[in-house]
Formats: structure tokens, sequence, C-alpha cells
């Protein structure tokens, strides 16, 4: 099973509102990503979770804040947003760790937000 | 963001014939390379990884990976027209630090 599951699929928000994704998975992965992808670009990466720590932050804005709270799950809070942060947001999970060959990355099917 | 490019595209290539897609990355101590591929508004899914300079051939595909030229390709054979989508090339720095190059167009024509 390479499942991961992220909720809701869609989901639309205003600039004030608080919203929240989710990601779920149980590969037994150490590892959990966010990524953010617009149309016709390719995904970036948000934010890495290793072994349940905030191992990884690419300069993200704090109206973005992602929690672990578990080593199978990972949220993204979403507050005071603007219409361009409008994308697909997509959970990844790997391994962690050596060997290399196991740290391979999988990926929900994201959750598509957009912002009014 | 660390530097991974993708030749351009978008690539056409009829049903049948090689599909060549190349990948270059900036950072030489990139450890780990994969292939993904993405159909429209769906999520990226893994084809390849490879980890040595060399070949490695998984069915019609094969990804070789040329360390010294921080060079990484992807061959497809027999192109069929399910080949279509958008493939990505991935970078590791560290374990975690996964980079996506810009994606290459791919459409394989009946």
């Amino acid at each position: 099973d390479t499942e991961v599951t992220q909720t809701p699929k869609h989901l639309v928000m205003g600039m004030t509102n608080k919203k929240s994704l989710k990601c779920e998975q149980h590969m037994g992965h150490r590892a959990m990503y966010w990524y953010k992808q617009k149309a016709k670009k390719p995904p970036e990466l948000m934010f890495v979770y290793s072994y349940e720590k905030l191992s990884i932050n690419e300069s993200v804005p704090s109206r973005f804040s992602p929690e672990c709270p578990n080593s199978s799950l990972l949220n993204l809070h979403l507050h005071a947003l603007q219409p361009e942060d409008s994308a697909l947001y997509l959970c990844a999970s790997s391994q962690d760790g050596r060997p290399l060959a196991k740290n391979i990355q999988y990926f929900g099917a994201g959750t598509r937000l957009s912002v009014l | 963001q660390k530097e991974v490019e993708q030749n351009s595209g978008p690539l056409s290539v009829p049903e049948g014939a090689i599909a060549s897609l190349n990948c270059t990355y900036s950072d030489r101590v990139s450890q780990s390379f994969f292939w993904y591929r993405q159909y429209s508004g769906k999520s990226p899914e893994l084809i390849m990884s490879i980890y040595s300079n060399g070949d490695k051939e998984d069915g019609r595909f094969t990804a070789q990976l040329n360390k010294a030229s921080q060079y990484v390709s992807l061959l497809i054979r027999d192109s069929q027209p399910s080949d279509s989508a958008t493939y990505l090339c991935a970078v590791t720095i560290t374990g975690n630090q996964f980079y996506f190059g810009t994606g290459t167009s791919l459409t394989v024509i009946p």
C-alpha cells in the first residue's frame, strides 16, 4: 500500500478564513512534505518534517503553518491567505534516511485551493 | 531553490518512437535522482529512481545518470499515447531535500 490520503480534495476560502489541509499515510514513513504547485509549474517544496520535527522551511510565509501531530499525520493550517496562494497543495511521504534506495516520495492526490 | 533544468518542450513524438527527456542539475552534492510523471490535474507518480552512474532499465523506461556531467535522462521506448503527460525530474540534495525540475510536456501522436 503506497497511499497518501489528502483531505479535502477541493477548498474555497475567503481571505479572512482559517482552514486546514490534512494528510495521512500508514506506510510507516518518517518524512512528510508539503508542496505547492501552480498551473503548468513544477511542485515547490514548502516544508519537510522528519521524525515529527520540522526540518526544512523553504521561507514560506507565516500565513501557512504546518503541524505534524504524529508520524502518520501532517496538517497545513491556513490563515489570511491571498488570492495568489490559490494552487494545488500536495502532500508526500518517504521512508527517510538510509538507504537512499528506500527514500522515495509518494504523493497524495492533492487539495485544490481557491482563495477568493 | 536548487536549480534543476529540463529540456523546455513541449515534446511531440509519433506512437512507437523513442522519447528522450533530459535534466541537468546545478548542485554537485545531489545524491538521488527521480523521474515522475504527472497527468493534467493529477499528482506526480514515480517512474524511475537512480542513484549510481550508468543506466537503469524498467520495462520501456531507461534512466541514465552521469554525475560528472550533472545530467540525468529518461528514455521511453515504444511510446504510447498514454505516455502523454508532463515528466518531472527530481533531485535530492540531502535525503529529504527534493527539488523538481521545470518539467517537460510530452505528447505521443497516434
